[in-house]
């Protein structure tokens, strides 16, 4: 089945302490990117990137890393994070060998909280 | 910058009732508009999508949504509201530049009644 999954789903941390949330999806897109989901902010954009290697910023980077050694994957870390990071975040991926905005694929989310 | 606005956080329907969920845009190129739905503790999932071509869009589950360029707007309907169509509803454009992000609006959650 075509997926991004994302893990884990729920995550309770404390501040300051390292985590990484794991991307991971089975279509051989070329494309993913991290949203935080806020309410009554939507979704923002955190990172992207365009393939293996290749990230960028998206509105909302500070506070966050990511990085791109394989195509299937695209890790979030919050090297030190803080409560202002507690939100539902979600990866996506698309097909840009299809034409820009083909249809993005998300996963089903990780919900963190920073106390 | 792109921007959308959807009006309404919450709308509550009856069952069997007309849908309707607004979402204006501003684009200063052609956009690319979308209507997402989010199920409780679940990810997005795509309803439909308006790219170029027929302004009115068919998508999944009986919703559809008419692209009105002249009212910068892209607002979704469905005629009969079913219990299942209770959800966060979130409309969306492209960027339209390299990043092909999409910029989402803040979201509405659909409510219905029996």
């Amino acid at each position: 089945e075509a997926q991004v999954t994302q893990n884990p789903r729920y995550l309770i941390t404390v501040t300051g302490k390292k985590l990484t949330v794991t991307c991971s999806q089975n279509m051989n897109h070329e494309y993913m990117s991290w949203y935080r989901q806020d309410p009554g902010l939507g979704l923002r954009q955190i990172y992207y990137s365009m393939n293996v290697e290749v990230t960028d910023k998206g509105d909302v980077p500070e506070g966050y890393k990511v990085s791109r050694k394989e195509k299937r994957n695209f890790p979030l870390i919050l090297e030190s994070p803080s409560p202002n990071q507690t939100s539902l975040y979600f990866c996506a991926s698309s097909l840009l060998s299809r034409g820009p905005y083909y249809g993005y694929t998300f996963g089903s989310g990780t919900r963190l909280t920073v106390v | 910058a792109q921007s959308v606005t959807q009006l309404g956080s919450h709308v509550s329907v009856s069952e069997g009732a007309l849908v309707l969920l607004r979402c204006n845009y501003s684009s200063s190129v052609p956009p690319y508009l979308f209507w997402y739905v989010q199920y409780p503790n679940q990810g997005l999932q795509l309803l439909l999508k308006y790219t170029t071509g027929a302004t009115l869009v068919k998508g999944i589950n009986g919703f559809e949504a008419e692209f009105k360029k002249s009212e910068t707007s892209f607002h979704l309907t469905k005629p009969s509201a079913h219990m299942s169509d209770a959800a966060e509803y979130f409309c969306a454009v492209s960027s339209g530049d390299s990043s092909y992000k999409l910029i989402f609006g803040s979201g509405t959650r659909l409510l219905v009644r029996p």
